[in-house]
């Protein structure tokens, strides 16, 4: 078990690029969730998965954010045209399914700049 | 919604002192769960301590412990001991026991440890 893990920890890009985030969860962890960060802030929620079921998607993720999880098991977040607002960084976190109140642990994040 | 506040952007301990960090938070439910995540500056976030809303004993961890005051709407964190390696952001959060889905964070208290 070496925990949740994100691929790539940095990324700069310029703006109107598309940019795909990878994160790896906690193996058997059924439960996958992208929150974002900005600095200075607490993360905010962007969307979560059971299994390969997106079931919540934030307010937060417009039409150019779109997040997979294909198998159930790693997941993907796409950002298209990338816009200067959308540098933060990126966290990815898994939990078991059983019981709301189960331990989420999260991954080290992946930076997003925009130039 | 329910929201979570950190009055305290920053806080300072002497090593081996005691310190509180302060939480807020609003939410209509009675059942729920709180949190105090800690991120070092390797930025990845680590659970410290959890409570749960029906439990009126206060949490402890080693030297991290809780003040729930569930009238008052009130979880605040007491660090004894303060280590070196206790300096990191500290984020509040609470998650629903309905609807589990997410974790709401507060904007985070920076808490430095002077040796």
């Amino acid at each position: 078990d070496t925990g949740v893990s994100q691929d790539p920890r940095h990324k700069i890009t310029k703006r109107g690029q598309n940019v795909t985030f990878r994160c790896d969860p906690i193996s058997e962890h059924n439960r996958l969730y992208w929150y974002r960060q900005t600095l200075g802030q607490g993360p905010e929620f962007l969307t979560y998965f059971q299994n390969e079921a997106q079931l919540e998607k934030s307010r937060l993720l417009s039409d150019r954010f779109s997040a997979e999880r294909p198998k159930g098991s790693f997941s993907t977040l796409e950002i298209q045209r990338t816009e200067q607002g959308d540098s933060a960084m990126y966290l990815c976190a898994s939990s078991l399914l059983s019981g709301t109140g189960n331990t989420i642990y999260f991954g080290e994040g992946s930076w997003l700049t925009v130039v | 919604a329910q929201t979570v506040t950190q009055s305290q952007p920053e806080m300072s301990v002497q090593e081996a002192e005691t310190v509180t960090l302060s939480c807020t938070y609003d939410t209509s439910e009675s059942d729920y769960y709180l949190f105090w995540y800690k991120q070092p500056p390797s930025r990845q976030m680590i659970l410290v301590i959890r409570q749960e809303a029906y439990k009126q004993q206060n949490a402890t961890e080693n030297r991290f412990s809780v003040n729930f005051q569930k009238a008052a709407k009130s979880f605040s964190l007491k660090i004894s001991d303060s280590q070196l390696g206790d300096a990191a952001m500290y984020f509040c959060a609470y998650r629903s026991a309905k609807n589990g889905n997410k974790l709401v964070f507060g904007a985070g208290t920076i808490l430095r440890v002077k040796s």
